[in-house]
């Protein structure tokens, strides 16, 4: 899995507390993504970094925040986790943005609110 | 409605036989279209990437195709075994990673 660890793998927490994903990778890959998937839907992105503290919103940015302190891990937190966030999310890692550089994803978090 | 859509949604054929995977985009600008296959309860892996210039790329037994005109592309696999059951995933970018669109996914099922 191109060295990108996803923890915790699973996680059950219930409505309106806060909860962080955390991805870590070996690569030093610049760019570090965040999505959410979700069954008839394709993965759907949330947060990208293209750098330490350099982070952009993606299509489904509401109710998530993320963070970079480091080359290597990429967080992404959930305020007050609601049910329409109940899904599996991946993190991604690209040595670049350029549209034929490989895209590498981590094995997934599966979050439930209840 | 999703730029990206897959068909069929779920296919299932026997081992040793051959598949074909179709996938229309109505994203545009185009710069390259990714084929992933995702495993149960594992993130996407890649097969394949392709830019509007290429019109074919292989991968062991999997084939994939481009049309970059009428905006279509496949996947083909020959000789299918137990191990290809997976989801198989056609990405598009208008322009490069940040951007990527995703379709909703093959379910392939390959019964002995």
């Amino acid at each position: 899995d191109a060295g990108i660890t996803q923890s915790p793998r699973h996680k059950v927490t219930e409505t309106g507390t806060p909860v962080t994903l955390r991805c870590h990778q070996t690569e030093n890959h610049r760019y570090m993504y965040w999505y959410r998937q979700d069954p008839g839907h394709g993965l759907r992105l949330i947060h990208y970094s293209y750098g330490v503290k350099d982070t952009d919103k993606g299509e489904v940015s509401d109710g998530y925040s993320v963070s970079r302190s480091k080359t290597e891990d990429f967080l992404l937190t959930l305020e007050s986790a609601t049910s329409s966030q109940t899904s599996v999310y991946f993190c991604a890692i690209s040595e670049s943005s350029e549209g034929y550089t490989e895209a590498f994803f981590g094995q997934g978090t599966r979050l439930t609110v209840v | 409605k999703n730029q990206v859509e897959q068909s069929p949604q779920s296919l299932i054929i026997l081992e040793g036989k051959n598949c074909t995977l179709q996938c229309n985009y109505t994203v545009s600008p185009f710069s390259n279209l990714r084929w992933y296959k995702q495993d149960t309860g594992r993130g996407p892996v890649s097969l394949t990437i392709m830019t509007f210039s290429e019109n074919t790329k292989s991968n062991g037994r999997y084939t994939a195709t481009l049309d970059a005109d009428t905006k279509q592309s496949s996947l083909h696999i020959t000789a299918s075994q137990l191990s290809d059951s997976a989801s198989y995933i056609c990405v598009v970018s208008p322009y490069n990673n940040n951007d990527m669109r995703f379709g909703a996914g093959t379910r392939l099922t390959v019964k002995p």
